[in-house]
């Protein structure tokens, strides 16, 4: 079955402007989360969507947002895109609440604002 | 505030000896524990994980040892392999099931063949 996708792989922006990145999860997964990489801060959490709602959020300015659709797609859009935006961002997808391994993570999308 | 640290950025190892990666964690509501590994352009693969009621788990030539106590893990990979050279992050899930890892900031593990 196809991975977690995500379009688009680079993206170059400009200060200022907004940005939206798409995930598609695993077929059946209803569970997408967002992760932020950055170099010496690892990947942090962005939200987690269930079932088209937020159930969580770390700690971002509220530049950032998310949303989920029926379909279990999601998008997560970054507004007045500041330089310190700059990062990998990944989407992990999960059937539900789950322990273990049950996360995939897609191959990001590299952000770059100038 | 990292909740989960992994204070060596890099390893190097030579072939064939055992690499041992290691993660310490603050956060006592952790229930999960995950190793991820990471290549260069790629998403993170989940590699292993350690329930919190575990002390070991085994998966070929991945163990990974939970001390609750002194509140760390640490990831042996035996025996090393060039294949393996990748950063490894580790990463912890709060109890509240909710599907958020916190995570180090990774070690970079070479192997040299």
């Amino acid at each position: 079955k196809a991975g977690v996708t995500q379009t688009p792989r680079y993206l170059i922006k400009t200060r200022g402007q907004q940005v939206t990145l798409s995930c598609s999860p695993i077929s059946g997964h209803r569970s997408v989360s967002w992760y932020q990489q950055t170099p010496g801060q690892g990947l942090q959490f962005l939200f987690e969507y269930f079932s088209e709602t937020q159930r969580n959020k770390g700690n971002f300015p509220g530049r950032f947002s998310g949303r989920q659709f029926s379909n279990s797609r999601s998008e997560m859009n970054v507004s007045t895109l500041e330089l310190g935006d700059s990062a990998l961002y990944l989407c992990a997808s999960s059937p539900g609440p789950t322990g273990g391994g049950g996360y995939t993570f897609g191959s990001g999308t590299r952000l770059t604002v100038v | 505030d990292q909740q989960v640290k992994q204070n060596s950025p890099s390893l190097s190892v030579q072939e064939g000896r055992i690499s041992i990666l290691n993660c310490d964690y603050t956060n006592s509501m952790f229930d999960y524990f995950l190793w991820y590994k990471k290549y260069p352009a790629e998403g993170p693969t989940f590699l292993i994980s350690i329930s919190s009621i575990k002390d070991k788990n085994e998966d070929g030539r991945f163990t990974v040892f939970l001390n609750k106590s002194a509140k760390h893990l640490s990831l042996h990979i035996v025996p090393s392999q060039p294949g393996d050279s990748a950063v490894y992050f580790c990463a912890g899930r709060d109890q509240t099931g909710a599907n958020n890892l916190f995570f180090g900031t990774g070690t970079r593990l070479t192997v040299i063949p």
